[in-house]
């Protein structure tokens, strides 16, 4: 799986968008862009993934930059309940080997 | 989303006792569990694949006769940590795929355990 590069905190106040970046320059034809977040001592929570277009669901918006060698995680209205460590994964869906190699995240603290 | 549930959600236990947790696929078949390991302010580290009838892959540096997995139905895979110590003190998560899906992972709740 290729690596991933996230900052490690972000701050985002409550009500506004939280943009999250990830570079995964290394990211190869048919790996695809997961992300997932974890509340403090609670499991990992699937948000969202794609390979090149850009996704949303009732969760957030995925935006793959064209060169697909970076995203963004848009929460676009935050709240208090998205504070969390939010992971950038890259993979082959369904590969052989197919689970998941998490990084360090970034850690999202959303005040009021 | 599919459902993944672990119990129990959390354990104390005393030192050189075992420990078993559950990990069951509520609504899909899980051909494939995995288990992680997570110490305080560190990412998930994984563990094991665990895979229905047949023996689970160890990750380097874990030990397969202290951590035994058995995965004999496809919705139920269970972690035993034998003879327990301080130092197994973690958060354990289960999480599984759903066949035919684009690959997402489902995780379980996790389950905290304290060996004192």
């Amino acid at each position: 799986d290729a690596k991933t590069t996230q900052p490690p905190s972000m701050d985002c106040a409550e009500g506004r968008a939280a943009n999250l970046p990830c570079n995964h320059s290394t990211i190869s034809g048919n790996e695809y862009v997961y992300w997932y977040r974890q509340i403090h001592s609670q499991g990992p929570q699937y948000i969202i993934h794609g390979l090149k277009n850009n996704e949303t669901n009732e969760m957030a918006s995925l935006i793959i930059t064209e060169d697909r060698k970076s995203s963004t995680l848009i929460l676009p209205h935050a709240t208090l309940r998205d504070t969390a460590v939010y992971y950038c994964i890259v993979r082959v869906p369904n590969s052989g080997y197919s689970t998941l190699t998490f990084g360090k995240g970034t850690m999202l603290l959303v005040s009021p | 989303g599919a459902v993944v549930s672990q119990h129990p959600s959390w354990v104390i236990c005393k030192s050189g006792t075992s420990v078993k947790i559950e990990c069951r696929s509520l609504d899909f078949q899980a051909t494939t569990m995995f288990w992680y390991r997570q110490f305080p302010k560190q990412s998930l580290m994984l563990m094991a694949t665990s895979n229905e009838g047949s023996k689970a892959t160890y990750e380097q540096g874990v030990e397969k006769d202290k951590f035994l997995i058995n995965h004999a139905s496809l919705t139920l895979s269970t972690l035993t940590v034998t003879s327990a110590h301080p130092e197994d003190s973690s958060f354990y998560i289960c999480s599984a795929s759903l066949v035919g899906s684009s690959g997402e992972l489902f995780f379980g709740e996790g389950s905290r355990l304290t060996v004192l």
